[in-house]
């Protein structure tokens, strides 16, 4: 049960796109389609961007979008705005009943 | 609108057994395929997930710190507690109570804003 591996932080200009990446093995992310992204503002309870690695709940922007290729997931934010400054973590089904974590992103809006 | 609140103490000794409760609303754990979750993240790290309590009362653990969970329901309160034995400096996090989404088991839909527990003699 190691954490995935996300960059620990990445940046971008308003109006920008920035990709977040989430490595995990064969056990995990490789292996189900249940990626799920959160967002985090300080203070803040998270906030589910993505589930099913590339579904979004309603009410998240579509500029927010996931994708999945072998072992590694991505999230990615088109049209950078200053409120999407925050940390985003990564989440993987890994069977029985079992869940793991990034290690989080802090994204930075330049 | 589903929220969810984590109570407990903010400080514990080493050795002693935390007791942490979430109070939820806009839903209930009678609910068929409800369930609620506990997830932790020490200062600076990583998400942990710890354990889970389902609608049916099945219960599942982190297998790394199954010896030590115990998680149990309250459906009259809507509450969830979650207790953890032997507390250790390394246990020094904000835990965070979800829920996990109805409709899956495979992603946490609603959070509460988490509690610091610091273990500290």
């Amino acid at each position: 049960q190691s954490a995935l591996t996300q960059p620990r932080s990445v940046s971008g200009s308003p109006g920008q796109s920035v990709t977040i990446s989430c490595t995990g093995t064969s056990n995990d992310v490789g292996d189900y389609d249940y990626v799920s992204w959160y967002q985090q503002h300080p203070g803040k309870a998270p906030k589910l961007l993505i589930y099913d690695v590339t579904e979004r709940p309603s009410g998240v922007p579509d500029r927010f979008s996931g994708s999945k290729s072998g072992n590694t997931a991505s999230l990615t934010i088109s049209g950078l705005q200053a409120e999407d400054e925050a940390d985003y973590y990564c989440c993987s089904y890994e069977g029985r009943y079992s869940y793991v974590f990034g290690a989080g992103t802090q994204v930075t809006v330049l | 609108q589903v929220t969810l609140k984590e109570s407990g103490p903010a400080l514990v000794r080493p050795t002693q057994t935390l007791t942490l409760t979430c109070t939820f609303s806009g839903f209930s754990l009678s609910t068929t395929k409800m369930h609620v979750t506990w997830i932790r993240q020490p200062p600076g790290k990583a998400l942990e997930w710890l354990a889970r309590i389902d609608w049916d009362d099945d219960k599942f653990y982190s297998t790394s710190l199954r010896t030590r969970l115990t998680i149990s329901k309250d459906t009259s309160k809507n509450q969830v507690v979650l207790t953890m034995t032997n507390m250790d400096p390394a246990d020094t996090a904000t835990y965070y109570c979800a829920r996990i989404s109805p409709t899956s088991w495979y992603y946490f839909d609603y959070w509460g804003r988490g509690t610091l527990v610091t273990v500290s003699s």
